[in-house]
Formats: structure tokens, sequence, C-alpha cells
């Protein structure tokens, strides 16, 4: 079992700012990270895929970065579909685990 | 457009057996492209891997629910499907199906989700 946790937990944020969301593994998991959206009620999207790949339809405001253990989730230009829960995944080992969650909501 | 559906019970009993089907259109569950996947989400709470399976029938499971578990496919039908024994309160929860792509295994992230069934374990 990998681990993961989060920070914030919560931030608060206007329509146009930049929000960073960290994921951190207990251990190397390579560039294996996925991150997720989930909006109220709905179930989880996909954003970013192995660390840094914007998966397809995703809008380019969305960005990742890896810095050993430390994954960054970067939203540009936040946007009223924004403000919802994202999730970090680990996908380095078979056993798949998630972080807690960010919750984005308005300032 | 490729969309995924579960199906099944939303109340079960204590002690019986959760049964879920997902059910794959617009895309063949057989084509070998990918991997189907359960995943559930506590009320109010983060999101828990549970296993997946592969259109051979080759399966993976949590080790935390592997004593519990079985998932199977029916490529005829498209679907793939969930059982959970001697469910509990614990068990309670939204419970998705996903596909995973077949790019790198087992280095799986999912790009489909299915909308989400909640299943009430309640006497």
């Amino acid at each position: 079992d990998i681990p993961m946790t989060q920070s914030p937990s919560s931030l608060s944020a206007l329509v146009g700012d930049r929000v960073t969301i960290t994921c951190r593994a207990s251990q190397n998991i390579g560039y294996f990270l996925n991150w997720y959206r989930q909006k109220p009620g709905k179930a989880p999207e996909l954003l970013i895929y192995f660390a840094s790949n914007l998966q397809s339809g995703v809008p380019s405001r969305f960005s990742g970065s890896a810095s050993g253990t430390d994954f960054t989730l970067t939203i540009s230009n936040l946007q009223p579909e924004d403000f919802a829960i994202y999730y970090c995944q680990q996908s380095y080992t078979n056993h798949l685990t998630f972080g807690p969650g960010t919750v984005v909501d308005v300032k | 457009q490729v969309q995924l559906r579960e199906s099944g019970p939303g109340l079960v009993k204590p002690s019986q057996t959760l049964s879920l089907t997902c059910t794959v259109s617009g895309d063949s569950i057989s084509s070998g492209n990918y991997y189907w996947h359960w995943v559930r989400q506590h009320p109010g709470k983060g999101l828990e891997w549970i296993g997946h399976i592969y259109y051979s029938g080759s399966t993976y499971y949590s080790p935390s629910l592997k004593s519990r578990v079985i998932i199977s496919v029916d490529t005829s039908k498209k679907q793939f499907s969930l059982r959970l024994t001697s469910v509990t309160a614990a068990d309670t929860a939204v419970y998705y199906c996903a596909r995973a792509p077949n790019f790198q295994p087992p280095h799986w992230y999912f790009d489909l989700w299915g909308r989400g069934t909640l299943v009430t374990v309640s006497s």
C-alpha cells in the first residue's frame, strides 16, 4: 500500500485565480501519478495522467508537474466549473490508491 | 460515444451479497485496449479502488477486499460485474465502474467513468 497525502485539504479562490494543489507519495512512484476533478454529484474526470500529460479534451489551464515524490496540479485562470474536489491517484503499484482530496471552493 | 453504466440493487441487507453490473456501450469490451475497474466512494469521503478485470477474465483485487470480491466479465453482453459478499454498513457507498487504457500496465489511470450507483447496506 502506498499512502498518498494532499495539501491543502481545502482552499478558497476566485474565478481567474491561479491555484496549486500538491500530492505527496510515501515512497518513490516514478511519474505514475494521475489527477482527477470531481464536481458535486458527478463521477471523477481525468485531468492529468503520468504526472504531466494532459488528457485529451481537458483545457490547457490544467497542468501537472513532479519533483521526487511531490506532484503538483496547477490550474491557471480558475473557471466556475473548477470549483470541485481534486484527487490524485498513484498507479506505481497494482494496488491503486487515491489521495484524500482537495476541495476548491469560492472565496 | 463510449459510455459506461452501472446497474443493480440500491439496497442490500447486511451479510448478503452486493451485485452490480457495468454495461459498456459504444465500444467493444474485448478489444484488449482497456482494463475494466470498479471504484467506490463512501458518502462524503474519498475514492477507494476495488479491483479490475481484463476481457480474458484475468483479475486483480485490492488486498483489503480480496477475500470478499469477485469481478467477472461477459464479453457477449459487453458487461462486467462486481460481487461483494458478506456486506456490512461499511460497504455503503457509490460504486463506479471505470475504464483504464492498456497503455502501460499495471500503471492504470481511469479515462472514462460511469455515473456511479449508490448502494446502501441496511436491514
